[in-house]
């Protein structure tokens, strides 16, 4: 699976839109971009993916650039809940009946903080 | 509530001991995942199922480690002879086999070895 490159760590206003970019350069043709989020002692959460197309659900939206080599999570009006490491991850699909594991590689993550 | 549970959410023990944790994923999924973190770090992968059966085990950290699913529903790990990094917390994640594969986590349970 291709490696992801994201921030450290940044800082959102409450109410404003958190734009947290990743950079996935080598990213092949069949590899979707994952977006998760764990808040602090909890287990990871799902928030969104995508394989080309931009994507949007009730908690926020995927942009890929055309070249899919990054893309952005935003959240559109970021709240102190929101507070948590975000991680890209960038994972092949189904390689065929019963073979892969489609485990998730998580790397370190954005350390997202919500000021209030 | 219809999501993925751990029990116990925490467990201390004494280096040497065995231990057992247990998932129980969202009903109609059938994979399940087991993923360790530690402090500072992201979850790493240690071994899933689909269905009853084991398709990855070759991350699991050492022989002490097992992890089963007989019946295709509920999975438990089980760390023998336990060391001090082994302390950690233990994640179970669930999914339906599918062109995306979105993986649902637990809670976790975290381990502390003394």
């Amino acid at each position: 699976d291709a490696k992801t490159t994201q921030p450290t760590s940044m800082d959102c206003a409450e109410g404003r839109a958190a734009n947290l970019p990743c950079n996935h350069s080598t990213i092949s043709g069949n590899e979707y971009v994952y977006w998760y989020r764990q808040i602090h002692s909890q287990g990871p959460q799902y928030i969104i993916h995508g394989l080309k197309n931009n994507e949007t659900n009730e908690m926020a939206s995927l942009i890929i650039t055309e070249d899919r080599k990054s893309s952005t999570l935003i959240l559109p009006h970021a709240t102190l809940r929101d507070t948590a490491v975000y991680y890209c991850i960038v994972r092949v699909g189904p390689r065929g009946s019963g073979a892969g594991s489609y485990q998730l590689t998580f790397g370190k993550g954005t350390k997202l903080s919500v000021i209030p | 509530d219809t999501g993925v549970s751990q029990d116990p959410r925490h467990k201390i023990t004494k280096r040497g001991q065995n231990v057992t944790f247990r998932c129980d994923p969202i009903s109609e999924h059938n994979r399940l995942y087991w993923y360790r973190q530690t402090l500072g770090q992201g979850p790493e992968f240690l071994t899933y199922f689909q269905n009853e059966a084991q398709l990855e085990k070759s991350r699991l950290l050492s022989d002490r480690f097992s992890a089963e699913r007989p019946k295709g529903s509920f999975s438990t790990l089980e760390i023998q002879r336990t060391e001090q990094g082994d302390s950690a917390m233990y994640l179970c994640a669930s999914a339906w086999y599918s062109q995306v594969d979105t993986q649902y986590f637990g809670p976790g349970t975290r381990l502390t070895v003394l």
